[in-house]
């Protein structure tokens, strides 16, 4: 069964500019959530997706957003780039339950913004 | 306040030595604990999940403990590895909807 697959694996941006993430999710796993890990903020939850609709919201600005498609691949745009979106962005894909459901991460795409 | 804390925040530890990392939580109501493992510039891999009931769990040479009532957490890694140099995440899971929480992590660095 392949994993969680994210794309591309890195990225460089200028600031001003907005990006496209995409993730593709184990086959069957209809949630999928994404993080923004720094290193001096560690892992944070953006948002999680479900059959298609946003479930859950992090903390982040309305410059961070996302979407989900009926095959369960989500893409998430970050618009009007600033420096500290530098950052590696994971996803995490899970089955059908909501509770004790394993979680499993990509790879993750780097994105540096100069 | 960070509801899942690790500790110690680095170690550095010989190879083929034990080691234990510790993590402390206030989530609530809790459903699971888990613990990742991360190598730098990569994903997180699971290690362990642990609910309720459960209060041991090995993967190997890493064994997870869980102590619900004082709401604590050990990853004790045996005979370490090369390999083993990462970075462990603590997670806790709170209520019914699976919202996880994330510990800062421990950075692990096995030496020869």
């Amino acid at each position: 069964k392949a994993g969680v697959t994210q794309t591309p694996r890195y990225l460089i941006k200028t600031r001003g500019q907005q990006v496209t993430l995409s993730c593709s999710p184990i086959s069957g796993h209809r949630s999928v959530s994404w993080y923004q890990q720094t290193p001096g903020q560690g892992l944070q939850f953006l948002f999680e997706y479900f059959s298609e609709t946003q479930r859950n919201k992090g903390n982040f600005p309305g410059r961070f957003s996302g979407r989900q498609f009926s095959n369960s691949r989500s893409e998430m745009n970050v618009s009007t780039l600033e420096l500290g979106d530098s950052a590696l962005y994971l996803c995490a894909s899970s089955g059908r339950g909501r509770t004790n459901t394993e979680a499993f991460f990509g790879q993750g795409t780097r994105l540096t913004v100069v | 306040k960070n509801q899942v804390e690790q500790s110690p925040q680095s170690l550095i530890i010989l190879e083929g030595k034990n080691c234990t990392l510790q993590c402390n939580y206030t989530v609530s109501p809790f459903s699971n604990l888990r613990w990742y493992k991360q190598d730098t510039g990569r994903g997180p891999v699971s290690l362990t999940i642990m609910t309720f009931s459960e209060n041991t769990k090995s993967n190997g040479r890493y064994t997870a403990t869980l102590d619900a009532d004082t709401k604590q957490s050990s990853l004790h890694i045996t005979a370490s590895q090369l390999s083993d140099s990462a970075s462990y995440i603590c997670v806790v899971s709170a209520g019914n909807n699976n919202d996880m929480r994330f510990g800062a992590g421990t950075r692990l660095t096995v030496k020869p």
